[in-house]
């Protein structure tokens, strides 16, 4: 099937304005991540979800940042009030379920393009 | 609080020649992930590795862990241009899902 998508595929926003990044799992992946990528930097885990409920929001660096998850499929990452610092790629990934499902077994992250925010 | 270093941050190298990432992290973890990102796209998955002296191969590129020194390599062999791209290693932190990443091995191979 599909993989991953999100959207937009690119987003330039002015200073100070909210914007709404989507994120389409993989069908009947109950685990869904975003990560942050700045420029020439690897990936920052900002928050996951098992399902609808998000056992880690630790990686969010601000209140100005929230995410949500309905029906254990779509998954909104909102930031408010955007601040310059906020431009990277945002991508999310993937996988059938969390946790370790046996010694020796794993559930792989699958990403997706991301999301390329720019504020000017 | 898990850290991940990676070095060489920038390789460049000959077809043909032979080379190693090196990848560090500070604390005990159950897997560790090696990614490739071309630019502009997303991480294509290579290699997991669960546990200590665990190594996998796929075509030049191998990778190897070391859970007592906590080090991962990847080891390119006769390096091809189509191995360009940018190498991320990440850890998984503990009992959570958190990924840990490394800045990443920019990785230019010249003809």
């Amino acid at each position: 099937g599909a993989g991953v998508s999100q959207s937009p595929s690119n987003k330039v926003t002015e200073k100070g304005k909210d914007v709404e990044l989507r994120c389409d799992p993989i069908s009947g992946h109950t685990a869904l991540y975003w990560y942050r990528q700045r420029l020439g930097q690897g990936l920052e885990f900002l928050i996951y979800f098992q399902g609808n409920s998000a056992p880690d929001k630790s990686g969010l660096p601000s209140d100005r940042f929230s995410a949500e998850r309905t029906g254990e499929s779509v998954s909104t990452l909102t930031i408010q009030r955007t601040q310059q610092e906020d431009s990277a790629v945002y991508l999310c990934a993937s996988s059938l379920q969390s946790g370790a499902p046996g010694l020796g077994y794993f559930y792989e992250q699958y990403f997706g393009p991301g999301t390329r925010l720019t504020v000017t | 609080e898990l850290k991940v270093e990676q070095n060489p941050l920038f390789l460049s190298m000959q077809e043909g020649k032979n080379y190693t990432i090196y990848c560090n992290y500070s604390t005990t973890s159950d897997r560790l992930y090696w990614y490739r990102q071309d630019p502009g796209k997303s991480l294509e998955s290579l290699f997991v590795l669960l546990s200590n002296g665990a190594v996998k191969q796929e075509g030049r590129l191998m990778a190897s862990l070391d859970t007592k020194a906590r080090l991962s390599t990847l080891h390119i062999t006769a390096a091809v241009h189509d191995l360009s791209a940018t190498y991320f290693c990440a850890v998984r932190w503990g009992g959570s899902e958190k990924l840990v990443f490394g800045k990443g091995t920019k990785l230019t191979v010249n003809p």
